[in-house]
């Protein structure tokens, strides 16, 4: 079993809303990532957990908050974003030690700010 | 600094024939791995094939193999019986090199939009 799930599939805020995009996997892997997509251009990292700890934070504003609860679950929190932050958001799960350490994406958030 | 090249922007296929979507890529990293991802419309990134720098045999899945050439440093992936599904959007990544696990950042070509042809 491959997958990765994310929800929600499409969300619409403004930019003073708070909201939290939800990713979840039982592969049994231990490090789990977010990605960003723009239309047309490939995914940029954001971060990396690895066994629950925050292990890579690619200088992303502080208006996004990772939280990874537990091994199965990781959320994106969202807070006072811009339009710009309008995006494709990829959440992806690998093994740590184990094997090629293939990146499984879910099928993504569509976020749009208004 | 690791690099991943996709000289092609887009292709067009005809149905039922194979197609051949370059990558060449750049690491002084004698370990690494390669990938490629396949992105439809849907917007989700499905895992096609893996080839290690190490790995003496061409690896292959199905309809997908990869033509790894290292003295080249290209790693193109060729889509056998191009069928109708197979439109999407292709990707090229290599793992950026980590001394304590897998969980380095995946390093992504621009991509190749492949349309197949009825």
């Amino acid at each position: 079993d491959t997958e990765v799930t994310q929800t929600p599939k499409h969300l619409v805020m403004g930019m003073t809303n708070k909201k939290s995009l939800k990713c979840e996997q039982h592969m049994g892997h231990r490090a789990m990532y977010w990605y960003k997509q723009k239309a047309k251009k490939p995914p940029e990292l954001m971060f990396v957990y690895s066994y629950e700890k925050l292990s890579i934070n690619e200088s992303v504003p502080s208006r996004f908050s990772p939280e990874c609860p537990n091994s199965s679950l990781l959320n994106l929190h969202l807070h006072a974003l811009q339009p710009e932050d309008s995006a494709l958001y990829l959440c992806a799960s690998s093994q740590v030690s184990v094997g090629h350490g293939t990146q499984y994406f879910g099928p993504g958030t569509r976020l749009l700010v208004l | 600094a690791q690099k991943i090249t996709q000289t092609q922007p887009g292709m067009f296929v005809q149905e039922k024939e194979a197609v051949t979507l370059d990558c060449t890529y750049d690491t002084s990293d004698q370990s690494y791995g390669l990938f490629w991802y396949k992105q439809p419309s849907s917007g989700e990134m499905i895992f096609l094939i893996y080839q290690g720098s190490y790995d003496e045999q061409n690896a292959t899945e199905g309809r997908y193999s990869l033509n790894f050439q290292k003295a080249r440093k290209s790693a193109n992936l060729v889509i056998s019986a191009s069928q109708l599904g197979d439109s999407a959007m292709y990707f090229c990544a290599m793992r950026e090199t980590s001394r304590s696990s897998n969980t380095g950042k995946l390093i992504f070509g621009q991509g190749t939009t492949l349309q197949v042809k009825p």
